[in-house]
């Protein structure tokens, strides 16, 4: 079950913040958050492993809310390098199924 | 420390046309994958490995085979390439421990294919 991320597409201005949100229809055994820059490959930015396990990375961070089965991604006082597309990827408790990822969130940040 | 390397980095194919997609990392990870990404659709597991001689399916296995005779080496065949195929394909690697979604995957730079 691919979990579902909103925003589809944000824009924003240097400075500002940005909340990105992953949803899952299945309880969850983890989450993990990816960017990914025009032309690269996707690179690992952090991993979430227990219900209400918040994370931090520089100015990004992120929660994860087992409970509603949902994990969020906060980026802080944006800076033009945060630019590209989040990816989050689930593992589904119980399941045999690999990480699934969604269909990602593309930032843009403007000058 | 090259991480995850993928060969070649563009290919175009004809129809029908057989060809190996190439990964190797050398980070000692036992478990490794190939995923196809497509426009708007993410990243799709293709075929996963958990060590050497264990492989199995992800979501879109037809017409796709891997092997794992090495820690190191994780090849991707195409037997008979479609148009359907035209993709951009990523190998991850990561540590495996107790379960591999315990640790970050390591992508490599991506094979950008073409079928026509």
């Amino acid at each position: 079950q691919q979990p579902v991320q909103s925003p589809q597409a944000v824009i924003l201005r240097e400075g500002e913040d940005a909340v990105i949100n992953c949803s899952s229809s299945k309880a969850l055994y983890s989450v993990h958050w990816y960017r990914q820059k025009h032309g690269e490959a996707p690179v690992f930015l952090m991993i979430l492993l227990k219900g209400g396990e918040q994370k931090g990375h520089d100015k990004i961070s992120a929660s994860f809310n087992e409970k509603k089965q949902q994990s969020s991604l906060y980026l802080t006082a944006s800076q033009l390098s945060y630019s590209g597309t989040y990816f989050c990827g689930t593992k589904e408790r119980g399941s045999a199924r690999q990480l699934t990822f969604g269909s990602g969130t593309q930032l843009t940040v403007l000058p | 420390n090259a991480g995850v390397t993928q060969t070649p980095k563009f290919q175009v194919l004809k129809t029908g046309q057989s060809m190996t997609l190439q990964c190797a990392q050398d980070m000692n990870h036992e478990y490794m994958s190939w995923y196809r990404q497509d426009p708007g659709m993410g990243l799709r597991l293709i075929h996963y490995s958990v060590g050497a001689g264990i492989t199995d399916q992800g979501e879109v296995p037809n017409g796709y085979n891997v092997s794992r005779s090495t820690t190191e080496d994780f090849p991707l065949r195409l037997l008979s390439a479609a148009p359907s195929q035209t993709s951009v394909y990523f190998c991850a690697s990561s540590y495996l421990g107790r379960t591999q979604f315990n640790y970050g995957y390591t992508f490599g730079s991506g094979t950008r294919l073409t079928v026509v």
